[in-house]
């Protein structure tokens, strides 16, 4: 079984500082994808970034870069000059091309508040 | 750009009544899910779909049933709605192979 678990429920930074939200997974596959959703408050849920695990080199979309470090199994999201409108749910996520469904399996998220 | 549409943002029902949430996108993708979502859990799978006609059981499905007769729309249905069923309920959609999951906005469901 999957799981994945982000053990940090709530979290505030100051605008422009940086900001690390943790996540880690268990799994016994071996090619898998990982996931950071960001939910804004009363908005549609979208991606942020994906990391494949094949992929050594870590994934990277303008302020927002991860730390995969898959021994360790840990999948850290680092969000530098925060801004006010990153205030959001942010979601890890795993999938794990298995079966026809792949299906995600995700993170119970983590409340950032971004402090003007 | 992928569109994922949820029939109503917010619902109001009674307990026993029968409630339909439907669920459609418009890029033609394989796998539709369902997912509801509550604070301190996460998400949680209640049914998927990976074809037309085709359903899997997510990890929370009791209470629940889908359909899937088009492949741009994907319906969640209580058959007969409780109070513990009061949640934001989540739809999304993903090509095959996967790269990524695209939700809709959301349908917050509260039963009274």
């Amino acid at each position: 079984a999957q799981t994945v678990t982000q053990s940090q429920p709530e979290m505030s930074v100051q605008e422009a500082e940086t900001v690390t939200l943790s996540c880690t997974y268990d799994t016994s596959e071996n090619n898998y994808y990982l996931f950071w959703y960001k939910q804004p408050p009363s908005r549609q849920m979208i991606l942020v970034i994906r990391q494949e695990a094949y992929k050594q080199q870590n994934a990277t979309e303008n302020r927002f870069s991860v730390n995969f470090q898959k021994a360790a199994k840990s999948f850290s999201l680092k969000i530098s000059d925060s801004q006010l409108g990153d205030t959001a749910m942010y979601f890890c996520a795993f999938m794990a091309p298995l079966n026809t469904g792949n299906q995600f399996y995700f993170g119970t998220g983590t409340s950032l508040t971004v402090i003007p | 750009d992928v569109k994922v549409t949820q029939s109503s943002r917010y619902l109001v029902k009674r307990t026993g009544e029968k409630v339909f949430l439907e669920c459609v996108q418009d890029m033609d993708h394989e796998n539709m899910f369902w997912y509801r979502q509550d604070p301190g859990l996460g998400l949680r799978l209640i049914y998927f779909s990976y074809d037309v006609k085709m359903k899997e059981k997510g990890d929370i499905p009791e209470g629940y049933s889908v359909s899937r007769e088009k492949k741009e729309r994907f319906s969640l249905i209580l058959e007969s709605a409780s109070t513990n069923q009061t949640s934001m309920y989540l739809c999304a959609s993903s090509p095959r192979p996967v790269n990524e999951q695209f939700f809709g906005p959301g349908t917050r469901l509260t039963v009274l």
